[in-house]
């Protein structure tokens, strides 16, 4: 079955700092990779998704970059981080036969 | 523009009881809805999905409803357990689209289970 590895699980930032996030994926090939974000009391924003390496679409104008060096490797990226940056990072891979996806266990990422 | 909308921020319902959580959509090309249960500090995990040409389906203690002509979908869990205390995410796919496979999420229900 596929597993999705997400790290660090916590991760305290001061703003203007840079930030990587890496995802990898096992148990599949060639999925679609996601980045969401759960903001405090919010609920899942999709931020970006690639169907293929090199590949990447942003969903929503914003601080952070990402990128897909290998078919199933997903990084989340900023030059520098803002205080509203700060939420839980969850990425996502398809490749399931309930046609949803597989998550990560997250990232909690504070900027101070 | 919120395309899938979970307006119950919360529930919490008695050990027993069944549990009925709602979410509404506004686009009408979703053909796939998935229901996702989330415990603090994790990912979310499947629980169950219906596609647009069945109005229901169930899983153990779990159904799911759809009602398309009112872009409408239930999800209830009976019995209820204390163990079923999580958020709850809606969520919309239109799979005739191109292959992004891309997933829409409502805001989430917060379910608590009273003992």
């Amino acid at each position: 079955s596929q597993t999705i590895h997400q790290w660090p699980a916590t991760l305290v930032q001061p703003v203007g700092s840079p930030l990587s996030l890496e995802c990898t994926v096992e148990g599949t090939s060639n999925p679609n990779l996601y980045w969401y974000r759960q903001a405090a009391g919010r609920g899942l924003q999709l931020l970006f998704y690639s169907v293929g390496i090199g590949q990447i679409s942003s969903e929503v104008p914003q601080n952070l970059s990402a990128s897909r060096p290998q078919d199933r490797q997903f990084i989340l990226s900023s030059k520098k981080l803002l205080l509203s940056d700060s939420g839980f990072y969850l990425c996502a891979s398809t490749g399931e036969a309930n046609y949803g996806y597989t998550f990560g266990s997250g990232t909690r990422l504070t900027v101070v | 523009d919120q395309q899938v909308k979970q307006n119950s921020p919360s529930l919490s319902v008695q050990e027993g009881r069944i549990s009925i959580l709602n979410c509404d959509y506004t686009n009408s090309m979703f053909d796939y809805f998935l229901w996702y249960k989330k415990y603090p500090a994790e990912g979310p995990t499947f629980l169950i999905s219906i596609s647009s040409i069945k109005d229901k389906n169930e899983d153990g203690r779990f159904t799911v409803f759809l009602n398309k002509s009112a872009k409408h979908l239930s999800l209830h869990i009976v019995p209820s357990q204390p163990g079923d205390s999580a958020v709850y995410f809606c969520a919309a796919s239109n799979r005739g689209s191109s292959n992004t496979g891309k997933l829409i999420f409502g805001q989430g229900t917060t379910l608590q289970v009273k003992p």
